[in-house]
């Protein structure tokens, strides 16, 4: 069951924050997080585990609430360099192994 | 360290034209894996071996593509024939196995194919 990711793209000035949810109809083991820039691979941010535990990467972070199916990764104070489709991928279960992608979210961040 | 290595990055070729690329991973990564991407959409994963052993392999269109992994290191996807819809990127990504969970995916630049 593919992942719904909200919002589809959001345009930010530099500064500002911004949130991406990842959201899935069934239970999830792990949630992983990626973003790519046009042109080039999908670049690894960070992997959450259940257990509802919060990780940060600089000024990006990201929660994983088990209860509710859904991940949120969060931007702040938002650099140029930010920009770029965001992915979520979400597992269901220890030892299932399928990363099953959401749709992307494209943020685009302006000076 | 060197990154996971694809080839060609373009490849431009007519309908029913055989094609096929090459994915180099990262030195001892035993997950490797292929993706094609659409424009605007997120990867879907088309084969995942452990080693030489191909584990997944539920979304490979079988009737046209076709995919090794010698050694267990070096894999090839090809595609014969090709067809319109299968013009897009296609990605290889490879990962060191984690008990119990997918860990960290290094992708390569991926091979973008045009079908005519």
């Amino acid at each position: 069951q593919q992942p719904v990711q909200s919002p589809q793209a959001v345009i930010l000035r530099e500064g500002e924050d911004a949130v991406i949810n990842c959201s899935s109809s069934k239970a999830l083991y792990s949630v992983h997080w990626y973003r790519q820039k046009h042109g080039e691979a999908p670049v690894f941010l960070m992997i959450l585990l259940k257990g509802g535990e919060q990780k940060g990467h600089e000024k990006i972070s990201a929660s994983f609430n088990e209860k509710k199916q859904q991940s949120s990764l969060y931007l702040t104070a938002s650099q140029l360099s930010y920009s770029g489709t965001y992915f979520c991928g979400t597992e269901e279960g220890y030892s299932n192994y399928q990363l099953i992608w959401g749709a992307g979210t494209k943020l685009i961040i302006k000076p | 360290e060197a990154g996971v290595v694809q080839s060609p990055r373009y490849k431009i070729i007519e309908k029913k034209q055989p094609v096929a690329f090459w994915c180099n991973p990262i030195s001892g990564h035993n997950t490797l894996y292929w993706y094609r991407q659409n424009l605007g959409q997120g990867p879907e994963l088309l084969i995942r071996y452990e080693n030489e052993e191909a584990v997944d392999d539920s979304q490979l269109p079988k009737d046209r593509f076709s995919a090794e992994r010698l050694k267990g290191v070096d894999s090839t996807l090809k595609i014969q024939p090709a067809e319109l819809g299968d013009s897009a990127v296609y990605l290889c990504a490879s990962s060191v196995r984690l008990r119990g969970q997918t860990g960290e995916l290094f992708f390569g630049e991926g091979s973008r194919l045009t079908v005519l």
